[in-house]
């Protein structure tokens, strides 16, 4: 069974659309995070979400939102979609070891 | 900004050993090393951490020097599946934390056959 999986693997839509992306893990972990990889293959962090309280960096901008249904869910919305948005999505997960586990990404492409 | 400086790039041999080196000079006491990688068009992948002594399991193993302001990912036995980037990253504790991981640039390691 697959740890952390992602939906859809690629999204192709049109700029100023609404899109969300789903994340599940089977872990059984408490933490769970977004990253974005931009076409120069720069990972970056934009969110981290535990039952608890969401870390958000700061250079994310307001349009994209993570929501968590459950424990093992972190979603992530994004509304009015730019050009800028383009790259490749990545979900992951951790517990108190720190070790992430990642799931396979989700290409975003925006025309 | 990610706190460690990498090659960009490195050859390897298939078969041999694959030593990558990763500069971290200003690691705080409390903040253990990882290691991560990143096979092309997949997610990233966690190999090991260590604090201050060596570690080893079934992927690689690590050499953190006895100041730490270093270390060297070895991976014993390279095979053309290891080609892929590689990410030394510093971050405190192992245990929890929220705070995510901050990635560099990597060293892309490529295995020749």
């Amino acid at each position: 069974d697959t740890a952390v999986s992602q939906t859809p693997k690629y999204l192709v839509t049109q700029m100023g659309n609404d899109k969300s992306i789903k994340c599940e893990q089977n872990l059984g972990h408490d933490t769970m995070y977004w990253y974005k990889q931009d076409s120069k293959k720069f990972l970056k962090i934009m969110f981290s979400y535990n039952n608890k309280e969401l870390i958000i960096n700061e250079t994310v901008p307001n349009r994209f939102s993570p929501k968590s249904p459950d424990k093992a869910h972190l979603n992530l919305h994004i509304n009015s979609l730019e050009l800028g948005d383009s790259a490749v999505y990545f979900c992951a997960s951790s517990q108190a070891s720190g070790r992430e586990f990642f799931g396979p990404g989700t290409r975003l492409t925006v025309l | 900004d990610a706190k460690t400086t990498q090659p960009t790039s490195m050859d390897c041999a298939e078969g041999r050993a694959a030593n990558l080196p990763c500069n971290h000079s200003t690691i705080s006491g409390n903040e253990y090393v990882y290691w991560y990688r990143q096979i092309h068009s997949q997610g990233p992948q966690y190999i090991i951490h260590g604090l201050k002594n060596n570690e080893t399991n079934e992927m690689a193993s690590l050499i953190i020097t006895e100041d730490r302001k270093s270390s060297t990912l070895i991976l014993p036995h390279a095979t053309l599946r290891d080609t892929a980037v590689y990410y030394c990253i510093v971050r405190p504790h192992s245990g929890g934390g929220a705070d995510g991981l901050t990635f560099g640039k990597g060293t892309h390691l490529i295995i020749q056959p």
